[in-house]
């Protein structure tokens, strides 16, 4: 089936520095991907929508310059987390849709738990 | 807007009783409905879907759920539980209709404790 590949799956960096989340699909086509971030013991909100070749759709209340989306391929999403501060410290995750002999479906990276110290 | 809500915060079972995790749901024209688990630390892993069709839908790892139009529910069950069932769930349905692509909107999440 369709697989997301999502790294690093940890990272832990210091105060006003930049960390970026790659997302790759392996063997299909990611036209959009969504970026979800996920507070310990609660759900996952979403907090972007890309596109391949165009900018990213942002959910009200994130900082697009905070947060910088990139799809710049079929195939490659990226989240770059810029100056980041301890309240960013969360553990996010991508996602993508598939369509896998007509079915329609989701699959979702791994995650990456971003630790800012 | 769409909505999923998911009751129960938390859901104990003993081993090989049946179980069942609640998720009622709003929406504007059809439903599409998912279930997903989420191990500690780890993505999200697709249970199963209700897109069209038949009430009942039969997934992964011996899950199923029903989709009950008339009370906006898709509860997932399994006959048995198992010990290594045990961890996060949850229920989302698809933002939007008819040929957007929307994402997901996910509900709270249960954690469910299987015991041996």
């Amino acid at each position: 089936g369709a697989v997301v590949s999502q790294h690093p799956s940890r990272v832990i960096c210091k105060s006003g520095t930049s960390v970026k989340i790659e997302c790759r699909s392996l063997d299909f086509q990611a036209t959009t991907m969504f970026w979800y971030r996920q507070f310990p013991k609660k759900s996952l909100m979403l907090m972007a929508t890309s596109n391949e070749g165009s900018k990213a759709t942002y959910e009200q209340g994130v900082e697009k310059d905070k947060f910088l989306i990139n799809h710049a391929s079929l195939t490659l999403s990226t989240l770059t987390v810029t100056s980041a501060h301890p309240e960013d410290s969360s553990f996010y995750i991508c996602s993508a849709i598939t369509w896998d002999r007509r079915e329609y479906g989701y699959t979702f990276g791994s995650g990456t738990r971003l630790t800012v110290v | 807007a769409q909505s999923v809500a998911q009751p129960e915060d938390q859901v104990n079972v003993a081993e090989g009783n049946p179980l069942t995790v609640k998720c009622t749901y709003s929406v504007s024209g059809n439903p599409y409905l998912f279930w997903y688990v989420q191990y500690p630390n780890r993505g999200l892993q697709f249970l199963l879907k209700y897109i069209t069709g038949d009430n009942l839908v039969k997934g992964s790892y011996g899950f199923e759920a029903e989709f009950n139009k008339s009370q906006t529910s898709f509860h997932l069950k399994k006959p048995s539980a198992l010990v290594s069932d045990s961890a996060l769930y949850f229920c989302a349905v698809r933002q939007g209709y008819g040929g957007s692509q929307g994402n997901l909107i996910f509900g709270k999440g249960t954690k469910l404790s299987v015991k041996p």
